[in-house]
């Protein structure tokens, strides 16, 4: 069965600096990974997705991913961080064999202090 | 466009009593819905599975008398959380998917259930 993890429980970066957030995952056959952001007693929004094509993905508000297949990872990206960029991200799995297994990391908090 | 609603957004309750969450798609026609339960600081666990017209698909472990899904529309899907406990407290949130579209799963706001 896939997986991903999410290594780090928590991330803190300064406004204004670049941010990672790190994914790795664990899949049969190509891999669709799909990032998400969830803010305080609200449901997930969807950042962006990679199921084939060019490895570095470009998503909402200004993240970006990239699809490492050596690595199988799949980290979330920005460049200048902002103080509303502060919430919990979620990376997920979807089984290319199973079109309604997506596996969730264990997510990790992000914190951008001014 | 791809709205998802849940109400209510938030519901106390007393032990012993059902609590139905409704879902809906405001914008589009979701042939499955998904609900997955959220303790606080994890992950999301998928629940179950459903497709419109169908019975439910449960995950392992996952009392299907106990939390009773619907999906009877393609605009709106219900779980009934039966005889709650307090540890059936969690963040319950939805998903839906459009038909053959299976890349882009909208999530619904989420419902915080709380049972005393």
């Amino acid at each position: 069965a896939q997986s991903v993890a999410q290594p780090e429980d928590q991330v803190n970066v300064a406004e204004g600096n670049p941010l990672t957030v790190k994914c790795t995952y664990s899949v049969s056959g190509n891999p669709y990974l799909f990032w998400y952001v969830q803010y305080p007693n609200r449901g997930l929004q969807f950042l962006l997705k990679y199921i084939t094509g060019d490895n570095l993905v470009k998503g909402s508000y200004g993240f970006e991913a990239e699809f490492n297949k050596s690595q199988t990872s799949f980290h979330l990206k920005k460049p200048s961080a902002l103080v509303s960029d502060s919430a919990l991200y979620f990376c997920a799995v979807r089984d290319p064999y199973n079109n309604n297994d997506m596996r969730f990391g264990a997510g990790t908090r992000l914190t951008v202090k001014p | 466009g791809a709205v998802v609603s849940q109400h209510p957004s938030w519901v106390i309750c007393k032990s012993g009593t059902s609590v139905k969450i409704e879902c809906r798609s405001l914008d589009f026609q979701a042939t499955t819905m998904f609900w997955y339960r959220q303790f606080p600081k994890q992950s999301l666990m998928l629940m179950a599975t459903s497709n419109e017209g169908s019975k439910a698909t449960y995950e392992q472990g996952v009392e299907k008398d106990k939390f009773l899904i619907n999906h009877a529309s393609l605009t709106l899907s219900t779980l009934t959380v039966t005889s709650a406990h307090p540890e059936d407290s969690s963040f319950y949130i939805c998903s839906a998917r459009r038909q053959n579209n299976y890349n882009e799963q909208f999530f619904g706001p989420g419902t915080r259930l709380t049972v005393l």
